[in-house]
């Protein structure tokens, strides 16, 4: 079956610019997860959503970040006013719920690389 | 709060001799601990998972690791490396904490080159 489908996979933006990040989750799994993997940080996680909630924002680096899930299935993560240092691949990753055992286990997407110019 | 180390941040070791990549782990809660792989240009893969039915843990492309409490440790091992096997891997852990939602914290990584 599909997987973890994130677009585009590349995007070079200049300074200042928003851009908009896709993730299409597996089909019906109720979490989704973004996470961020840039050189100085390593993978660090973003934001969690269950459905269309998000109950886990705490990783999110600024205000300049947001992010939306409509229909328990899409998000979008959106950088407004785009800085260098958001330079990074982005990675989404959906798990069937988020309690139990089989549940939780999450799989990922193959990222978005984002250069801010 | 939970916080993952790798001890190494990369590792050689030539084709057909054994694999030992260390992680140590801190926990608040009961965690779930994973190894996943990352190829280049690629996803993150889940290589395997422990989540207190046994602490060794036998997962994919005869990877296994095993789980030590005393030593709050979580090693990943195969007995004889492939070429193929060359990849960064993340020692994972996630709190069994609802409120968390089972957001993943990784370890920084070690990266495995195969020598022929």
């Amino acid at each position: 079956g599909a997987g973890v489908s994130q677009s585009p996979s590349n995007k070079v933006t200049e300074k200042g610019k928003d851009v908009e990040l896709r993730c299409d989750p597996i089909s019906g799994h109720t979490a989704l997860y973004w996470y961020r993997q840039s050189l100085g940080q390593g993978l660090e996680f973003l934001i969690y959503f269950q459905g269309n909630s998000a109950p886990d924002k705490s990783g999110l680096p600024s205000d300049r970040f947001s992010a939306e899930r409509t229909g328990g299935s899409v998000s979008t993560l959106t950088i407004q006013r785009t800085q260098q240092e958001d330079s990074a691949v982005y990675l989404c990753a959906s798990s069937l719920g988020s309690s139990g055992v089989a549940k939780n286990i999450q799989y990922f997407g193959a990222g978005t690389r984002l250069s801010v110019l | 709060a939970q916080s993952v180390t790798q001890l190494d941040s990369h590792v050689s070791v030539s084709e057909g001799t054994p694999v030992l990549l260390r992680c140590n782990y801190s926990s608040s809660y009961s965690p779930s601990l994973f190894w996943y792989v990352q190829h280049p240009n690629k996803g993150l893969q889940l290589l395997l998972k422990y989540t207190s039915a046994a602490t060794l843990v036998k997962g994919i492309n005869g990877f296994e690791a095993e789980f030590k409490k005393s030593e709050t440790s979580f090693h990943l091992t195969k007995p004889s490396a492939h070429m193929s096997d060359a990849a960064e891997y993340f020692c994972v852990v996630s709190d069994r904490n609802k409120a968390a939602g089972n957001k993943l914290t990784f370890g920084g990584g070690t990266r495995v080159l195969v020598k022929p």
